[in-house]
């Protein structure tokens, strides 16, 4: 089945700095998404991207839906302690008119420098 | 306030034993889903629903069964023909066809084997 490619698997980010990461896939998506799950809660849609090219942002927060529909990539400007999570990218692809379910990646896991 | 509630929070399972878990929703959703997350693992379906008395296996059906008796929940069964149970499971529900990319979570429950 499909799978996605998420990236990096996990980082540690200081106070009040950027942050990226990406997700890429072998196949075209219709919509892609992304996800933050705080530890021992279930995850919180951040953003949703609907056409190739879009660039969308929530706050501190941009995402982008990649030219090629194979990637997309979120962008966490000046970070704060409360960013720390998990961040999971998706994936949707419509068949006949119906919308496919989502395919999640594994994963960023983001935390504090030490 | 409307949302998604899973119960139990932790949950503990003998050999052989088969333990349901939980799920309600009174977002008014005709849409719900059960995910199975291991550590450093994106979210795997399991067993989803569109509509109250249908359902359809995700991509680990094995092991699990499910009900869709009300609109409102969702409850999911572990089998004893479920060898490898341990993982954090979620619950999700989104309003339904043509907008079922946005996925509401519960906040989950831990199962673990005794």
């Amino acid at each position: 089945g499909q799978q996605l490619n998420q990236s990096p698997q996990s980082m540690f980010i200081q106070e009040g700095e950027d942050v990226s990461m990406n997700c890429t896939s072998s196949s075209i998506f219709n919509t892609w998404l992304w996800y933050k799950q705080d530890p021992g809660e279930g995850p919180v849609l951040l953003i949703a991207l609907y056409k190739a090219g879009e660039l969308t942002s929530n706050g501190r927060l941009t995402a982008q839906f990649g030219i090629t529909r194979k990637d997309s990539f979120l962008n966490i400007s000046a970070s704060i302690p409360s960013d720390v999570g998990i961040y999971f990218c998706a994936g949707q692809l419509w068949y006949g008119g119906s919308q496919g379910n989502l395919i999640f990646g594994k994963g960023t896991k983001l935390s504090v420098k030490p | 306030d409307g949302g998604i509630t899973q119960s139990p929070k932790y949950l503990f399972r003998k050999e052989g034993q088969n333990v349901t878990l939980s799920c309600e929703q009174n977002l008014n959703h005709d849409a719900m889903y059960w995910y199975r997350q291991d550590p450093g693992q994106g979210l795997r379906l399991i067993y989803y629903s569109q509509i109250v008395n249908d359902f359809q296996k995700g991509d680990i059906a094995e092991g699990y069964s499910v009900s869709r008796e009300k609109k409102e929940s969702f409850p999911l069964t572990v089998t004893s023909a479920q060898k490898n149970p341990t993982a954090f499971y979620l619950c999700a529900s989104s309003p339904g066809q043509g907008r079922n990319e946005k996925l509401f979570f519960g906040s989950g429950t831990q199962l673990s084997v005794l």
